[in-house]
């Protein structure tokens, strides 16, 4: 079946410094795959997509390229700020729905 | 463009009662999908429908069903409530039905208490 796996947070941060959070995922086929942001007491927003292998989604600053060799999805961003606190989630959709990892919590200190 | 609304925000109910949570999708979205999210189970698919019609359904009890009307609005309703349905129910909609390429538009959830 379908799944994903994120890693566990919080992830505690300075600002400017470098973020990883791990996605692996499960599927048949070959999925789409995405990272939603879920700000303090809003909604999901998407931040980025892949819909191939060795695409990469950017945006804001952060990217994540789909690999298919290692079913990985791993979000980056060279430099973060405090207001890129909050939860993140890596989804996959084999169309006709969104699977989401557990979430991992971002905290970002001055 | 006014986004994704929900309502209402904050509901609390006791075990036995039923609940009905209601969702404005964005004009001319016509896909609206509905998402539980608790703590230990994370995000997880309810249903989604598209013109009226559900497409595809979560594995969830028969006590969670949806509506969708003529304007794409929607309506949950989950009866003979359970402590552990206390949740965010978040609810998003899209142009199209094609997850993959169909970009979801989540609203604020509606937080749902079961005392």
């Amino acid at each position: 079946g379908n799944s994903v796996t994120q890693m566990e947070g919080p992830v505690t941060l300075s600002e400017e410094a470098f973020l990883t959070i791990n996605c692996t995922y499960t599927a048949t086929g070959y999925p789409s795959l995405f990272w939603y942001v879920q700000y303090p007491g809003e909604g999901l927003q998407l931040l980025l997509k892949a819909t191939k292998a060795d695409d990469k989604g950017s945006n804001k600053g952060f990217e994540a390229t789909y690999r298919k060799e290692t079913t990985s999805f791993h979000l980056e961003k060279g430099s973060v700020q405090v207001s890129d606190s909050a939860v993140y989630f890596c989804a996959l959709s084999p169309t006709d729905k969104l699977i989401f990892g557990t979430g991992t919590r971002l905290q970002v200190f001055p | 463009k006014a986004g994704v609304t929900q309502t209402p925000r904050y509901l609390i109910k006791t075990r036995g009662q039923q609940v009905t949570l209601s969702c404005s999708p964005i004009s001319g979205h016509r896909s609206v999908s509905w998402y539980q999210q608790t703590p230990g189970q994370g995000l997880q698919f309810l249903f989604e429908y598209f013109s009226e019609t559900q497409r595809n359904k979560g594995n969830f009890p028969g006590r969670f069903s949806g509506r969708q009307f003529s304007n794409s609005r929607s309506e949950m309703n989950v009866s003979t409530l359970e402590l552990g349905d206390s949740a965010l129910y978040l609810c998003a909609s899209s142009l199209g039905t094609d997850f993959s390429y169909n970009e979801q538009f989540f609203g604020p959830g509606t937080r749902l208490t079961v005392l």
